[in-house]
């Protein structure tokens, strides 16, 4: 109850193109999601974040769109670029007092060609 | 803009040993969190430390782990006598003040265990 799934495992679009992640979770305890933006030699950076009590965030070219009674959220990242090409997690935890484990699926690695 | 530091980089330790991964987090952040990534696997989650103690620790944090914050600015992991399976890249996390605060990782430390 506490995985997050995540397909595709790998992604290859071209240059312009739109890059669709999915995710899909089971724990309705779960109130943020997060995706992290992971390149190669380097720790996860976060890159956008939405809470369940909305169905859609934009930041720039990237966007969540949250669906809380299919429990699944999915990352958008319009006229990809090059140097878009990183592994991307998606996440999911639990707000508690002392802290919060980020439940992470299992990442897919975008290509964008040139 | 600040930054979580990681150091070594990269450990190679053999079967049996002691290693110890430091970490430094952002200087104002009392959140602090140790993930592990397995090559090619997903990030999973090891533990959450808050007001010196553990908050939170998944099954991985078994006996052979635990985690110290000497000195009120780095943040330990030490395995006590490491197996093959431990080899993977560590991350260290911190968060702000509030446990709704974002993530921030560090580059991780490659531990590789012969």
């Amino acid at each position: 109850q506490q995985q997050v799934k995540q397909s595709p495992q790998s992604l290859i679009v071209q240059k312009g193109g739109i890059s669709i992640i999915n995710c899909a979770y089971e724990n309705t305890a779960f109130d943020y999601f997060p995706w992290y933006q992971q390149f190669p030699g380097k720790g996860p950076a976060l890159l956008i974040a939405i809470r369940p009590d909305v169905s859609e965030k934009k930041e720039g070219r990237f966007t969540i769109s949250f669906n809380k009674s299919a429990k699944q959220f999915s990352l958008h990242i319009m006229d990809s670029q090059p140097g878009d090409s990183a592994t991307y997690f998606c996440a999911a935890n639990t707000i508690k007092a002392a802290g919060n484990k980020l439940t992470f699926g299992g990442g897919t690695r975008v290509l964008v060609k040139p | 803009e600040p930054e979580v530091t990681q150091t070594p980089s990269h450990q190679v330790t053999q079967m049996g040993q002691e290693v110890i991964l430091r970490c430094v987090p952002i200087s104002n952040h009392l959140y602090f969190y140790w993930y592990r990534q397995i090559l090619g696997q997903k990030v999973e989650f090891l533990v959450s430390f808050y007001n010196n103690e553990i908050s939170e620790k998944s099954e991985i944090f078994d006996d052979q782990f635990s985690v110290e914050r000497p000195d009120g600015s780095n943040f330990t992991l030490k395995i006590r006598s490491t197996k093959l399976e431990d080899s993977a890249m560590y991350f260290c996390a911190s968060s702000g003040t509030s446990p709704q605060n974002i993530q921030y990782f560090g580059a991780g430390t490659r531990l590789s265990v012969l």
